[in-house]
């Protein structure tokens, strides 16, 4: 397993404002994962940070409402661009290793938008 | 139809009761699957894989059946600690990497 970090654990934020959400990893893995959980709702796939490239997203999810960056192979970053209401949820990353098959999750980011 | 479907719970049960969870799943071609525990305002954590023989880590037995598309986790002498959310969870499905897909969750309370 790993030791995943996200910053920041919560914020209260705006409606028409951004918002940048970091998880670091204390060490390499292969894949890093950005999902979303709203209230009683279990998680949603948002994207697949890529190194190097352009995230993958999933059905329902655009780049441009959250950009993603994955400099490295320890650090990647989730925006959420011009925020509504509906926004508000829990954003959660995920890593996985190349020679594991599951996941193991970042304590997550609850974000709320007035 | 959803990709992952559960209980829909709550689950209460008292303490030192023996509850079972279900799930199936859509997609035939899954390869892996697992149960996840998420506690109240949590990130969630892998409880278990699943395999096609079964298997048992302590007070807790997870079963696939590939054939009917069913995932079973079965908790004896439940404990008040293992109130919780418990997620099943299949992957991966396409794509070559590992995409979870996760069911909606089944609450457990277990009471005094």
């Amino acid at each position: 397993s790993a030791v995943i970090s996200q910053k920041p654990s919560r914020d209260i934020c705006q409606r028409g404002t951004s918002l940048t959400i970091q998880c670091q990893v204390d060490s390499q893995v292969t894949m890093m994962f950005w999902y979303r959980q709203q209230p009683g709702q279990s998680l949603t796939l948002i994207a697949t940070a890529n190194q190097g490239s352009e995230a993958t997203y999933e059905s329902g999810f655009v780049i441009d409402k959250f950009p993603i960056s994955r400099p490295n192979l320890t650090f990647s970053t989730l925006t959420v661009s011009n925020m509504s209401p509906e926004d508000s949820s829990i954003y959660l990353c995920s890593v996985d290793f190349l020679k594991e098959e599951t996941q193991y999750f970042g304590p997550g980011t609850r974000l709320l938008v007035l | 139809r959803k990709e992952v479907e559960q209980d829909p719970g709550p689950f209460n049960v008292p303490e030192g009761a023996t509850v079972a969870f279900n799930c199936t799943y859509s997609n035939s071609a899954s390869q892996s699957f697992f149960w996840y525990r998420q506690d109240c305002r949590k990130e969630p954590k892998l409880l278990m894989s699943v395999y096609s023989s079964g298997n048992e880590d302590g007070r807790f037995t997870a079963q696939l059946n590939r054939a009917s598309q069913y995932i079973s986790l079965l908790i004896r002498d439940s404990k008040l600690s293992d109130s919780a959310t418990y997620l099943c969870v299949v992957g991966p499905i396409s794509g070559g990497y590992n995409k979870l897909i996760f069911g909606a969750g089944t609450r457990l309370a277990v009471h005094p």
